[in-house]
């Protein structure tokens, strides 16, 4: 079992839906949460940063740590067709030296 | 405030031949990481270096090596490619390379094994 389990979809919604991007995990020291967006072709560049338990809000993006559940959440409110891209979480622990990836999810904004 | 370069965007070799990739970080970042990108693994790292020195290492075969220059440029090497071997290879720099610290990756090199 991995240690970051994501859905790769890919995941279809309509410009202005509400979109729910999802990560479970196994390991219960995980303090740090992260979720990178990757454009065709480019790199991932960091979107939100969430330490430790709670919600995050940057304009239309909401990051959500559930530490109980071990689930993390991004949500996206009036999505644009130019959200379409993967969106792949990332975790680490304090005191540690790993930083673990999901597989990314795939996103398609269609107008 | 340049970003993350990484020469060439594309290369295409054959099996056996081997394959050497670089990367400039921005400037002032001292910890380079190195990941192998495919669709069904997602995000793999390989190894990280920090002012010259390999800090840690992914699970990857010794075929897959890198070294880090006094100016933080670092470059990756794959020697006897395998089919198995395509992928996009990206690069990211940080200032410290703590996993909690945020990465800054490059556009990746494109890679393809025939």
């Amino acid at each position: 079992q991995k240690e970051v389990e994501q859905d790769p979809g890919p995941l279809s919604v309509p410009e202005g839906a509400i979109v729910s991007l999802n990560c479970t995990y196994s390991n219960s020291a995980f303090q740090y949460f992260m979720w990178y967006r990757q454009y065709s072709r480019k790199g991932p560049e960091l979107l939100m940063y969430t330490y430790s338990s709670g919600n995050k809000e940057d304009g239309r993006f909401t990051a959500q740590v559930d530490k109980s559940s071990k689930y993390i959440s991004l949500f996206i409110r009036d999505s644009q067709p130019s959200d379409s891209a993967t969106y792949l979480c990332a975790m680490s622990a304090r005191n540690t030296d790993k930083l673990i990836f999901g597989t990314g999810t795939r996103l398609q904004v269609f107008p | 405030k340049a970003g993350v370069t990484q020469t060439p965007r594309y290369l295409i070799k054959t099996r056996g031949q081997q394959v050497t990739l670089s990367c400039s970080p921005i400037s002032g970042h001292r910890s380079v990481s190195w990941y192998q990108q495919t669709p069904g693994q997602g995000l793999q790292f390989l190894f990280e270096y920090f002012s010259e020195t390999q800090r840690n290492k992914g699970n990857f075969p010794g075929r897959f090596s890198g070294r880090q220059f006094s100016n933080s440029r670092s470059e990756m090497n794959v020697s006897t490619l395998e089919l198995g071997d395509s992928a996009l290879y990206l690069c990211a720099s940080s200032l410290l390379g703590r996993p909690n610290e945020k990465l800054f990756f490059g556009s990746g090199t494109q890679l393809s094994v025939l």
